[in-house]
């Protein structure tokens, strides 16, 4: 299947852990996204990468890094996760990030921090 | 700055009923307007998209026309399903970034 997979699905975890979030594109997209949906549904963009170089970099805690080894990956790694990280993150890509360009999502990766 | 409003939800219809989910914008520029839908435990998927003023974007029975006028992208539907139960969110995307900016999602129920 072409598709956006995100790994794990569920991730329940204690404050001040360190925890990984991989995804993956088989579209031969260009650039991917981390968005991160609260508790209220409300989805805002953390990162994208655009064949592997960072281009936004919104208002993010340092906590939280993005890596890209190749353009058909963006993983997010968190340190020291606190009670507030606890959301649904998504992870998205699109051909090159132009204005025309659908975003297609992967399925969500909900994070509980306890 | 760029922003997107719309209406809260929930919005609960009876099946067959018509669907309007209120959407306004903000933006310099340009934008591209975009609806979204979220299915129960699943990702977005692009519903329906205008580029341009006057633009009808139409998919599954769903519109919404880029009114530049009234800054405005009201989405429609003339006879809703329990199937189309889901959040809807409409976003927007400036020309001169890559971001999608989101509204806060309308959630729809319908029931038979």
């Amino acid at each position: 299947d072409t598709a956006v997979s995100q790994t794990p699905k569920y991730l329940v975890t204690q404050m001040g852990n360190d925890k990984s979030i991989k995804c993956e594109q088989n579209l031969g997209h260009d650039t991917m996204y981390w968005y991160k949906q609260d508790s209220k549904k409300f989805l805002k963009i953390m990162f994208s990468y655009n064949n592997k170089e960072l281009i936004i970099n919104e208002t993010v805690p340092n906590r939280f890094s993005p890596k890209s080894p190749d353009k058909a990956h963006l993983n997010l790694h968190i340190n020291s996760l606190e009670l507030g990280d606890s959301a649904v993150y998504f992870c998205a890509s699109s051909q090159d990030g132009t204005r025309n360009n659908e975003q297609f999502f992967g399925p969500g990766t909900r994070l509980t921090v306890l | 700055g760029n922003s997107v409003t719309q209406m809260e939800g929930p919005v609960t219809l009876s099946e067959e009923a018509f669907l309007t989910i209120n959407c306004t914008y903000t933006a310099t520029g340009y934008p591209s307007l975009f609806w979204y839908v979220q299915y129960p435990g699943e990702g977005l998927q692009l519903l329906l998209k205008a580029t341009k003023a006057d633009d009808k974007g139409s998919n599954k029975g769903f519109e919404a026309t880029y009114r530049k006028e009234t800054t405005s992208f009201h989405l429609e539907k003339g006879s809703v399903q329990v199937s189309d139960s889901a959040v809807y969110f409409c976003a927007l995307k400036n020309p001169n970034t890559d971001k999608l900016i989101f509204g806060t999602g309308t959630r729809l129920q319908v029931f038979p």
